[in-house]
């Protein structure tokens, strides 16, 4: 299986930094991506890691290390638009492009 | 324009009835799909769909069919509504690597 474990909730300041961990059982994937989804609304694409390493985009950076089975969504200088819930995918190397996502970890930002 | 567009919005059923949600995108990707989105907000995978070809069909009940008359729609039609149905689905589009794109969401709520 691809077990995928996020926290619930996270909350932080405007401004501030968060990290939001992805932790993972797999015996393989293509890549890791990292959704943003508002309230009521469509997830949307922030990132993709396929290696090992560091992908920064902005004020969002995403982590990768296969051997740990590990990954984090870096936000940093957080507005309040940034409340929403992140979603950690793994991309399924059997079947075309099936992402099997976490339940989301909700990032309130508070004033 | 918008890239993947889903129809309806809200649909509110009787339980028993028939309905269908459609699926459209015109971002010339090959691979649609269907995800259910539960009350805890899990994002499952129901169905793929690559060039008209149905690629992936999780454990879903059977009075879920989905039909793609051509690669850039995917519709969904529900037999004998169960209020277990509620929920929001979303169609996706994709192109290998770069992610999905998803539709604003049906919000399904059976009564």
């Amino acid at each position: 299986g691809q077990n995928i474990d996020q926290p619930t909730e996270m909350t932080a300041t405007e401004g501030a930094i968060v990290q939001i961990n992805c932790t993972y059982q797999t015996s393989g994937f293509n890549g890791l991506f990292w959704y943003q989804q508002h309230a009521g609304e469509a997830p949307t694409f922030l990132s993709y890691n396929v290696l090992d390493g560091l992908e920064e985009k902005g004020r969002f950076s995403s982590f990768l290390s296969r051997s740990k089975g590990y990954s984090y969504l870096l936000l940093k200088e957080l507005q309040m638009k940034d409340s929403a819930s992140y979603l950690c995918a793994l991309e399924s190397v059997d079947s075309w492009g099936k992402l099997q996502f976490g339940a989301g970890t909700q990032v309130v930002v508070t004033p | 324009d918008t890239a993947v567009s889903q129809t309806p919005k809200y649909l509110v059923t009787q339980m028993g009835n028939d309905k269908s949600i459609k699926c459209e995108q015109n971002l010339g990707h090959d691979t649609m799909y269907w995800y259910k989105q539960d009350s805890k907000k899990f994002l499952k995978i129901m169905f793929s769909y690559n060039n008209k070809e149905l690629i992936i069909n999780e454990t879903v009940p059977n009075r879920f069919s989905p039909k793609s008359p051509d690669k850039a729609h995917l519709n969904l039609h529900i037999n004998s509504l169960e209020l277990g149905d509620s929920a929001v689905y979303f169609c996706a589009s994709s192109r290998t690597n770069y992610g999905y794109t998803f539709g604003s969401g049906t919000r399904l709520t059976v009564v």
